[in-house]
């Protein structure tokens, strides 16, 4: 069975600085990837995904993500932090044989960014 | 496009009670998903539809729970003798099966069982 794994449950960062929210998944064939940002009380955005071709795939508010399937990994960066990036991040996967189909999120990381 | 809609937002019942969800997806998308989120976790998968079609439930559906999208467009999720262990965030989500793998959710609904 697919499982998803986020490294660090909380990440702190200063405004400025490189945030990198690491995601690794677990899958005999690599899935579909996806990065969902959520704010309090609110459902999920999606960040970016990737499925296919380019494995550095760029997505919204200046994040971007590299698959890396020999380290079965899809780590989620962003260059310089910004007080608006606080949120709950939650990497997922969904398997390519289905068209997509059900998604296995990982169990999140809150960032924080200090001022 | 409106996005997911889902009504109610808040949904504050006794246990033992009977509760209904609604869940709009995006008009055009024929696949809708339910998943439920609890306090500090992922959303875990509950159900989804492709068109009316209940294509994969998961084994936390209990038989309390029943999700129905009788004309393929708008769903309901309906939970019986509610319990306290089911208060969480209930989400659904929707998306267009073959052309896209995204899912887009709505704002969710929070269930609070007392």
């Amino acid at each position: 069975a697919q499982s998803v794994t986020q490294l660090g449950s909380h990440v702190s960062v200063s405004e400025g600085a490189l945030v990198l929210l690491r995601c690794n998944y677990s899958s005999s064939v690599p899935p579909y990837l996806f990065w969902y940002v959520q704010y309090p009380n609110q459902g999920l955005q999606l960040l970016l995904k990737y499925t296919t071709g380019a494995t550095l795939v760029k997505g919204i508010n200046g994040f971007e993500a590299e698959f890396k399937k020999s380290e079965t990994s899809f780590h989620l960066t962003k260059p310089s932090a910004h007080m608006s990036d606080a949120a709950e991040y939650f990497c997922a996967v969904s398997d390519r044989g289905n068209q997509g189909g059900k998604l296995i999120f990982g169990q999140g990381t809150e960032l924080s960014v200090k001022p | 496009d409106t996005g997911v809609s889902q009504d109610p937002r808040h949904k504050i019942t006794k246990r033992g009670q009977n509760v209904t969800f609604r869940c709009d997806p995006i008009s055009e998308h024929n696949r809708l998903y339910w998943y439920r989120q609890t306090l500090g976790q992922g959303p875990e998968f509950l159900t989804y539809f492709q068109n009316e079609a209940q294509l994969e439930k998961s084994r936390l559906l209990s038989d309390r729970f029943s999700a129905e999208r009788p004309k393929g467009s708008f769903s309901t999720l309906e939970i019986q003798r509610t319990e306290q262990g089911d208060s969480a965030m209930y989400l659904c989500a929707s998306s267009l099966a073959g052309v896209n793998y995204e899912q887009y959710f709505g704002p969710g609904t929070r269930l609070t069982v007392t």
